[in-house]
């Protein structure tokens, strides 16, 4: 298994809304990543764990948690979030953190908040 | 912090040559990366420099300069498919080992 999956695709959201995103990845790698990405622009790293533990956390709102159940597993827990909140939400994995090869990318969740 | 530029936009024809380039800022520097990325769909990986040289993997190469700060991805062969944006990152130490994205560079292969 050499993929990142991210579930759901798509999501849309009220502002008043709690819902999560969910990440897997089964090829053994230790890091993994949340990035939001808008539209025509690069993505932007929100947090880093490293071994199950957060090591990077991007000066994130509060409105956005992270949580790491396992090695395989990242989730992004969304709360009371903004309009300027919706993006394309990336999750990636590599063997470690700070060596080695790329990232290898999930295909992202498109969060629409209305 | 890091700071990484690279042209907004090429055009080349199909079958021709492309060169994108990218001039980067960091401390610690360890690797540099290309990404492509059609649009609305991930990232993927295409090349991965730490020391320099030209590293070639089939139609893709990249290269790298540690003392200029400096790498180019150079497509060959283009192909329509190779329409795209294409990511470089660089990871330093300093800045916590993260990866941070230049701006990308969008590429028009044209019939």
């Amino acid at each position: 298994d050499t993929e990142v999956t991210q579930t759901p695709k798509h999501l849309v959201m009220g502002m008043t809304n709690k819902k999560s995103l969910k990440c897997e990845q089964h090829m053994g790698h230790r890091a993994m990543y949340w990035y939001k990405q808008k539209a025509k622009k690069p993505p932007e790293l929100m947090f880093v764990y490293s071994y199950e533990k957060l090591s990077i956390n991007e000066s994130v709102p509060s409105r956005f948690s992270p949580e790491c159940p396992n090695s395989s597993l990242l989730n992004l827990h969304l709360h009371a979030l903004q309009p300027e909140d919706s993006a394309l939400y990336l999750c990636a994995s590599s063997q470690d953190h700070g060596t080695g090869y790329g990232y290898t990318f999930g295909s992202g969740t498109r969060l629409t908040v209305v | 912090g890091q700071n990484i530029d690279q042209p907004t936009e090429m055009t080349a024809t199909e079958g021709a040559i492309v060169q994108i380039n990218c001039t980067y800022q960091t401390s610690g520097f360890n690797g540099l990366f290309w990404y492509q990325q059609h649009a609305g769909e991930a990232p993927t990986f295409l090349s991965y420099n730490v020391l320099d040289g030209l590293e070639e993997k089939g139609r893709f190469s990249s290269f790298l300069s540690r003392s200029k700060g400096y790498s180019y991805l150079l497509l060959k062969e283009l192909q329509m498919k190779d329409s795209a944006s294409y990511l470089c990152a660089v990871r330093g130490k300093a800045a916590g080992n993260k990866l941070t994205f230049g701006g990308g560079t969008r590429v028009l292969v044209k019939p």
